[in-house]
């Protein structure tokens, strides 16, 4: 089993829908956690850091479960330009990442 | 202000032969790590190297070997090369061993044919 695991998709979804990404991590002494963002043939950018309250970006929202080892992203009013791959991003004692395997986002006019 | 840069941008490679990819850190950052990004796949963490030295590493074989220099550049060395080694290597800065804050560069597409 992976330790950080997410559906790779894709989730093609037209302009202006809700758009939500789900993870779920299997070491439970995780301490840090992020969303990156991925567009094609270009490395990951930081998109949020997730915390147990809850954070939001704009239209970016961010959820983390600790009892359940599951973290959310969700994306209001999608835009063309919000596809890419989603990665889902713990990181363990030290700084090493573990990055879940990323879903894919294709946003159609 | 340059951010993380790295060389060359792709490279072919024959089974068996080595390779050695290199990464210059963002300004001001001393902590450089390697990832290897198959395709299709997320990035999976090969090293990290701070004060020259080796400080954490992934379930990586020996094959996979790096450098940090003093002016915290580092290298990327990968031995014997198998057609399985064929990904997108990224180089991370991060401003200390002790930040969570990762800024990826560009990445190095190799191909081992």
């Amino acid at each position: 089993r992976k330790e950080v695991e997410q559906d790779p998709g894709p989730f093609n979804v037209p302009e202006g829908a809700t758009v939500a990404f789900n993870c779920t991590y299997s070491n439970s002494a995780s301490q840090s956690f992020f969303w990156y963002r991925q567009d094609c043939r270009k490395e990951p950018k930081l998109l949020m850091s997730v915390y147990s309250s809850g954070n939001e970006d704009g239209r970016f929202t961010a959820q983390l479960n600790r009892a359940s080892q599951y973290i959310s992203l969700l994306i209001r009013d999608s835009k063309l330009s919000d596809s890419a791959t989603y990665l889902c991003v713990v990181r363990n004692a030290g700084n090493m990442l573990t990055f879940g395997g990323g879903t894919r986002l294709m946003v159609k006019p | 202000d340059a951010g993380v840069t790295q060389s060359p941008t792709h490279l072919i490679k024959t089974r068996g032969q080595q390779v050695t990819l290199r990464c210059s850190p963002k300004s001001g950052h001393d902590t450089v790590s390697w990832y290897q990004q198959a395709l299709g796949q997320g990035p999976q963490f090969i090293f990290q190297y701070y004060e020259e030295e080796e400080r954490q590493r992934g379930n990586f074989p020996d094959r996979f070997s790096g450098h940090q220099f003093p002016n915290y550049s580092s290298e990327l060395n990968v031995n014997a090369l198998l057609l399985g080694d064929s990904a997108l290597y990224l180089c991370a800065s991060s401003p200390s061993v002790s930040s969570y804050e990762q800024y990826f560069g560009p990445g190095t597409r190799l191909t081992v044919t």
